[in-house]
């Protein structure tokens, strides 16, 4: 089974301030992580991805991400906080394993980041 | 290509009443998931369908159904209606890597 930890339901950053999401992960197998960013109103959107390779993820908008196995964890950042950003941002965790040709992908509940000006 | 489309956007429906919503996923993808987001659920996974067959299906009663189309387009239906569902359904689809999901912007269900 696989479930994902996002801590701190809500994250208020100053303009031009490190943004810092936390996601930490559990998988009983190699996982593929994702963070997306959802504005109101919208769909989500994939910010960036990891599935194998380097360990720290470059994405749109300025975010990376940093897969560490260690830690179980895959914590968002941004080094200076737009007022853009402000927005809901899900990390997602996804097995590697092939149940009839589906990879369940299993969601965070959300952190929504303010950005004050 | 076109994203991820789904129709309508909004709606409102009375408790009782069903309702069918559609999406069309990005051309040549054949998987499509459904999920229901609630401030107090979050995502919720309803159901993935590849090929007009369902293959996973989440935790929710038997009033929540969908299917799809031979041109990978799905519908998903929800029959009487309660207050419970209001929420907003999202719709991804996938190619054949179903864990990179690209999402439509959502329909909004308002059961009053």
């Amino acid at each position: 089974a696989q479930s994902v930890t996002q801590l701190g339901s809500h994250v208020s950053v100053s303009e031009g301030a490190l943004v810092l999401l936390r996601c930490n992960y559990s998988s009983s197998v190699p996982p593929y992580l994702f963070w997306y960013v959802q504005y109101p109103n919208q769909g989500l959107q994939l910010l960036l991805k990891y599935t194998t390779g380097a360990t720290l993820v470059k994405g749109i908008n300025g975010f990376e991400a940093e897969f560490k196995k260690s830690e179980t964890s895959f914590h968002l950042t941004k080094p200076s906080a737009h007022m853009s950003d402000a927005a809901e941002y899900f990390c997602a965790v996804s097995d590697r394993g092939n149940s009839g040709g589906y990879q369940k992908v299993t969601f965070g509940t959300g952190t929504k980041l303010q950005v004050i000006p | 290509k076109a994203g991820v489309t789904q129709t309508p956007r909004y709606l409102i429906k009375t408790r009782g009443q069903q309702v069918t919503l559609s999406c069309s996923p990005i051309s040549g993808h054949r998987s499509v998931s459904w999920y229901q987001q609630t401030p107090g659920q979050g995502l919720q996974f309803l159901f993935e369908y590849f090929s007009e067959t369902q293959r996973n299906k989440g935790n929710f009663p038997g009033r929540f159904s969908g299917r799809q189309f031979s041109n990978s387009r799905s519908e998903m239906n929800v029959s009487t209606l309660e207050l419970g569902d209001s929420a907003l359904y999202l719709c991804a689809s996938s190619g054949l890597a179903t864990y990179e999901q690209y999402f439509g912007p959502g329909t909004r269900l308002t059961v009053t």
